[in-house]
């Protein structure tokens, strides 16, 4: 059963466009959302992250946007670069994070030049 | 600032052999994970423990057990390993306040022939 829902797996954009990752949970219980960078070779590394008493959230070219009553949040890209390009992960969990994440599959995203 | 180290970095294993996996880190958390990453996949949690002296499964723990050494160490071992444990295991940490993000070490590429 997989709990938090990630799309799409891969995504090929345009230097200085906006990618877009969606993530859809079904588990009510969750309440801290965040969303993590690897490159290859690396562990992940969060990005940002949000809760679900906030519809949107910015952190520099990162925007997270949350929907509660649709159980999904998304991830935008503002004028994406090429060192962008990395896999990122969705996750959500329990009681703020502190008893583990559960990580969506992630999305393989590169930004052509 | 070294945050979470893992040894060792890469392993060959044949079928049935035994094996443990190192985790430290510096920050002074009290709750350190263990996650394995397939390709597809995600991120799965193993094992987490929430402060020293406590352990607890998480959502794949079959076939692996841990041990919380002190407030820096968490170790994983595999007793007697599968080719389905063949994987890349992440180790982190956090403070195990609400809402804090978990710092993850570079992982552990295994291999079981």
């Amino acid at each position: 059963q997989q709990q938090v829902k990630q799309s799409p797996q891969s995504l090929i954009v345009q230097k200085g466009g906006i990618p877009i990752i969606n993530c859809a949970y079904e588990n009510t219980a969750f309440d801290y959302f965040p969303w993590y960078q690897q490159f290859p070779g690396k562990g992940p590394a969060l990005l940002i992250a949000i809760r679900p008493d906030v519809s949107e959230k910015k952190e520099g070219r990162f925007t997270i946007s949350f929907n509660k009553s649709a159980k999904q949040f998304s991830l935008h890209i503002m004028d994406s670069q090429p060192g962008d390009s990395a896999t990122y992960f969705c996750a959500a969990s329990k009681g703020g994070g502190a008893d583990g994440l559960t990580f969506g599959k992630g999305t393989h995203l590169i930004i052509q030049p | 600032n070294a945050g979470v180290t893992q040894t060792p970095k890469f392993q060959v294993l044949k079928t049935g052999q035994s094996m443990t996996l190192q985790c430290a880190q510096d920050m002074n958390h009290n709750s350190m994970y263990w996650y394995r990453q397939d390709p597809g996949m995600g991120l799965r949690l193993i094992y987490y423990s929430a402060s020293e002296g406590t352990t607890d499964k998480g959502e794949v723990p079959n076939g692996y057990n841990v041990s919380r050494l002190n407030k820096r160490e968490f170790s994983l071992r595999l007793e007697s390993a599968a080719p389905s444990q063949t994987s890349v295991y992440f180790c982190a940490s956090n403070t195990g306040y609400s809402n804090q993000p978990q710092h993850f070490g570079d992982g552990t590429r295994l291999s079981i022939l």
